[in-house]
């Protein structure tokens, strides 16, 4: 069985462009979650969503937005990037629990 | 909300020896899982563990939910089980986005 995939791997940006980070989840999990985890801040929830609706949503500004799409795959879309955006970026999926992660995708802004 | 807390922050060991990592949650939780993030930064799922205690392998955990705390037992340990271990509950003890301990640092030196 396929786990969580995330592209791209690494993703290099400058302040004020916006950044696309996908995720696929697990064949049969209908929830996704993103995750920020930023040097020295640990690992924040960011987004959930399930069948298609966004459910939750973590203490970060309206800049942090994202869809799921029918198939439950999932896009996170940052826009006019900050330096501070630079962090390990973590998709995990669920059916309800446990949460399996992805590998991240590692944004850097410059 | 609830908070998750890791002890000890940082753990140096010879290769062989034993550890025990704890974790202690403030408030009642139904479900609690270990990871154990790997040097590219992929959360490895080790353990979904609401109570009890479960084995695999050279790794154990149990979960006294009572009394608000889980342990990670690690033995034999070999220089791979470097890395960081984090703990995670649920936020408001359902299935809903995970809270995370700060992680203890693992390094196992040959």
């Amino acid at each position: 069985e396929a786990g969580v995939t995330q592209s791209p791997t690494h993703l290099i940006k400058t302040r004020g462009q916006q950044a696309t980070l996908r995720c696929s989840p697990i064949s049969g999990h209908t929830s996704v979650y993103w995750y920020q985890q930023a040097l020295g801040l640990g690992l924040q929830f960011l987004l959930w969503y399930d069948e298609g609706e966004e459910r939750n949503r973590g203490n970060f500004p309206p800049r942090f937005s994202g869809r799921q799409f029918p198939n439950y795959s999932s896009e996170l879309n940052v826009n006019a990037l900050e330096l501070e955006d630079s962090a390990l970026y973590l998709c995990a999926s669920s059916p309800l629990a446990p949460q399996f992660f992805g590998p991240g995708t590692r944004l850097t802004v410059l | 909300g609830i908070q998750v807390e890791q002890s000890p922050p940082d753990l140096i060991l010879q290769e062989g020896a034993n550890s025990t990592l704890r974790c202690n949650f403030s408030d009642s939780v139904n479900n609690l899982q270990w990871f154990h993030q790997n040097p590219w930064g992929q959360l490895i799922n080790l353990f979904y563990i609401p109570s009890g205690t479960k084995q695999n392998g050279r790794l154990s955990a149990t979960t006294v939910a009572t009394e608000r705390y889980s342990l990670l037992y690690i033995s034999s340990s070999q220089t791979t089980d470097s890395g960081v271990y984090f703990c995670a509950v649920p936020s408001s003890g359902g299935y809903n986005k995970l809270i995370f301990g700060a992680g203890t640092r693992l390094a196992v030196h040959p």
